[in-house]
C-alpha cells in the first residue's frame, strides 16, 4: 500500500520558475526522503529530512517537514529543463539501513525550455 | 565503484512461465531491497535482505514470488507461473550499514536504486 500522497499529480512550469511539490503521509516516521526518477530509469535520492528537523537545503532544493500535519514539501528553485522527471516522497518508519521505504504515487514535473 | 546493476533490463514472458531477475548491489552494501513498480505508481516494497538473511518478506504478493541472496551479495527474484498482473518494473536497491558519524547516519538511510527490470507478461 502507498503511504504518501503527492500533490499535485502533474506540474508544468517554465524554465527558471520555482516548482513546489507536496506530500502527505499517514503513520509516524523516522525520516522522509525525496527521490527523482527519469523516464525508464531507477530512482535517485535527492534529500532526506529527519522527523526532528523542520527544514533542510541542498543546492537548489529545499524540503520542509511538518510532523503535526504529516506533510512535507519540496521546492526546486530556478528550475531547468533537466529537472523534468517524476518525483516521489518516501517515508521510513525506522532509522538505518534496514528500514524499507514507503513511496507515494509520484508527481510528474515538466519544465518547458 | 559502479552502481546497482540489474539484468535483464527487459523481459517478456508468456503467462505461466517462470522468470528470474538478477540484482548486483553496490560492493560492500549490507542491505538489499526489492520493490515492484506498476505503471504510473510509486514503488512498493517486496522484500529485504541483510547480508544473506531475508529479514522481511511481508511485501511479496504471493507464494509464486521467491527471493534469495545466498552469499550476501547478488540477489535473485524469481517469479513462478507468471500472471498478467505481475507485469511491472522490478527495482532493486542497496544501502550502507548505518555509520557512527553524523554524516554516516544519513548514509545508512539512503537507498541506491538500479535501473530496474521491466517485466511484461503476455
Amino acid at each position: 500500500s502507498q503511504q504518501g500522497e503527492e500533490d499535485p499529480q502533474a506540474l508544468s512550469i517554465q524554465e527558471g520558475e520555482n516548482a513546489t511539490m507536496n506530500c502527505s503521509y499517514k503513520t509516524s516516521i523516522n525520516n522522509l526522503q525525496w527521490y527523482r526518477q527519469n523516464s525508464g530509469r531507477g530512482l535517485v535520492h535527492l534529500i532526506l529530512i529527519r522527523s526532528n528537523e523542520r527544514e533542510k537545503h541542498s543546492g537548489r532544493l529545499r524540503v520542509t517537514l511538518d510532523t503535526s500535519k504529516k506533510s512535507s514539501s519540496l521546492l526546486i528553485t530556478a528550475s531547468r529543463a533537466a529537472d523534468t522527471a517524476s518525483y516521489f516522497c518516501a517515508t521510513a518508519q525506522e532509522a538505518g539501513a534496514n528500514s524499507k521505504l514507503t513511496f507515494g504515487k509520484g508527481i510528474t514535473l515538466s519544465v518547458r525550455p | 565503484g559502479a552502481g546497482v546493476s540489474q539484468s535483464p533490463r527487459y523481459k517478456v514472458a508468456k503467462r505461466g512461465q517462470d522468470v528470474a531477475l538478477r540484482c548486483d548491489p553496490i560492493s560492500g552494501h549490507v542491505s538489499l531491497f526489492w520493490y515492484q513498480q506498476a505503471l504510473g505508481q510509486g514503488p512498493e516494497f517486496l522484500t529485504y535482505f541483510q547480508n544473506e538473511a531475508q529479514l522481511d518478506k511481508s511485501g511479496l504478493p504471493s507464494d509464486r514470488f521467491f527471493a534469495e541472496r545466498p552469499e550476501g551479495s547478488v540477489s535473485t527474484l524469481k517469479i513462478q507461473r507468471t500472471q498478467k498482473e505481475d507485469s511491472a518494473v522490478y527495482l532493486c536497491a542497496s544501502s550502507f550499514r548505518t555509520g557512527w558519524t553524523a554524516s554516516g547516519r544519513d548514509r545508512g538511510n539512503i537507498q541506491y536504486f538500479g535501473a530496474g527490470t521491466r517485466l511484461s507478461v503476455l
